[in-house]
């Protein structure tokens, strides 16, 4: 079954301070993506991936930067974490093709202080 | 670009009661059309997935609809369980790239014995 882990899955920053956030799958999928889940917005993307050492931005890379080292692995990196960053965040994987289904992971909670 | 409203943001039935959530969208060349469940505490699945040209569609429990005319996607738990009760969110786009899918706000649904 496709798999998607996210880690951690809390974490407490504090503002100005570095965040990473690490998912690793197991579907082979070549696309990633990272998400951010706020009350009042959808799953908004951040950035996305087509495979080992692409990265894209999506529709709100400002503050972040992603890296994916290889098929399995995609971080987000916050170098300097500001309280308009604490949110839940999601990370996918999806196939190529039309309309990709995605698979999420389990979410990491992010608070910035 | 491509709006989506989601409609109620929360939602409670009774067990048998049909519930009904429904998004709206802003593109007309919207052709992707997708509905996850997000159960508590766990990752979003997909429940279904539909193209713009079925306007009917039947999965386990539930009717996903699309008004194209009306720019209006919803889905109806014709006999809810408290097994259905989850967030449930819509996304929707009119290219087959996943980088352009727009998700809606979310719709916690909670089933009442």
């Amino acid at each position: 079954e496709a798999a998607v882990t996210q880690s951690p899955r809390n974490k407490v920053a504090v503002t100005g301070g570095k965040v990473t956030l690490s998912c690793n799958q197991t579907n082979n999928h070549n696309n990633m993506y990272w998400y951010r889940q706020d009350t009042g917005h959808g799953l908004r993307l951040i950035h996305y991936s087509y495979g080992a050492g692409s990265t894209e931005k999506g529709d709100i890379p400002d503050g972040y930067k992603a890296s994916r080292p290889s098929q399995e692995n995609f971080s987000l990196i916050l170098e300097l974490a500001t309280p308009s960053q604490t949110s839940v965040y999601f990370c996918a994987s999806g196939g190529t093709g039309d309309a990709e289904t995605l698979y999420f992971g389990s979410g990491t909670r992010l608070t910035v202080l | 670009g491509e709006q989506v409203e989601q409609r109620p943001p929360h939602l409670s039935v009774r067990e048998g009661d049909s519930a009904v959530i429904t998004c709206t969208y802003t593109d007309p060349n919207s052709y992707y059309f997708f509905w996850y469940k997000q159960e508590p505490g766990a990752s979003l699945q997909l429940l279904m997935k539909v193209f713009s040209s079925t306007e009917i569609n039947e999965g386990q429990g539930f009717t996903v609809l699309l008004n194209k005319k009306d720019k209006r996607l919803s889905l109806n738990l014709t006999a809810a369980h408290p097994g259905d009760s989850a967030a449930y969110f819509c996304a929707v786009s009119a290219s087959s790239n996943t980088n352009k899918v727009v998700f809606g706000t979310g719709t916690r649904l909670q089933v009442l014995p």
